[in-house]
């Protein structure tokens, strides 16, 4: 069965300081990942993507992430943060073979400390 | 830049009662899809539709509920007699191929 894991719930860091979420996936088919962002009461807005190609993917608003298949991970980074980054952040995995529907993990908050 | 709307934004109702959640896609988007998000949990694949039908459903979609796009521009979604635990913030997203799906700002539904 396919699986997404986002092992911490919450994230607390400082204004300015870098930022790593972590997001692991079990999948029987190759992949596409995404990340999205959520503010309280807002939709979501996708941050970043990965199809294929370059493993190292930009996103807006600074962020990037890395898909490590060997690790069947796709970690979220920024190097500095701001306090607007303040946010719930979804992982998601899709693929072809399964008819493209999006499986999410649950989510990490992150609050930033100003 | 074009963006899924839907409406409306909160949506009340007693056990029991029908509900019809809308969406406007993203107007050249093909792919079509819901998603709900229980308060506390992940988000949720319901159902998503191509073509005029739908494509794949998953378990939670069972036959209280059902989707329609019945004039080329909106996308319903209905839930016939809604329960407590269909309680939830309903998600659209479109695609244009299938992949990248842009999801609208959600339907938070309340079934007391």
């Amino acid at each position: 069965a396919q699986s997404v894991t986002q092992p911490d719930i919450h994230i607390t860091v400082s204004e300015g300081a870098s930022l790593e979420l972590r997001c692991n996936y079990s999948y029987g088919a190759t992949p596409y990942l995404f990340w999205y962002v959520q503010s309280p009461g807002q939709g979501l807005q996708l941050l970043l993507k990965y199809f294929s190609g370059d493993t190292l993917v930009q996103g807006i608003k600074g962020f990037e992430a890395e898909f490590k298949r060997s690790q069947s991970s796709f970690n979220l980074r920024k190097p500095s943060v701001h306090w607007s980054d303040a946010a719930e952040y979804f992982c998601a995995v899709g693929a072809i073979e399964y008819g493209n529907k999006l499986v999410f993990g649950a989510g990490t908050i992150l609050r930033v400390k100003s | 830049e074009p963006e899924v709307t839907q409406t409306p934004s909160h949506q009340v109702t007693q056990m029991g009662q029908e509900v019809i959640l809308r969406c406007v896609p993203i107007s050249n988007h093909l792919y079509f899809y819901w998603y709900r998000q229980i308060l506390g949990q992940k988000v949720e694949f319901l159902v998503s539709f191509y073509n005029n039908e739908i494509s794949e459903k998953s378990e939670i979609f069972d036959d209280q509920f059902s989707v329609e796009r019945p004039d080329g521009s909106n996308f319903t979604l209905k839930i016939r007699s809604t329960k407590l635990e269909d309680s939830a913030m309903y998600f659209c997203a479109s695609s244009a191929r299938g992949r990248e799906q842009f999801f609208g700002p959600g339907t938070r539904l309340t079934v007391l």
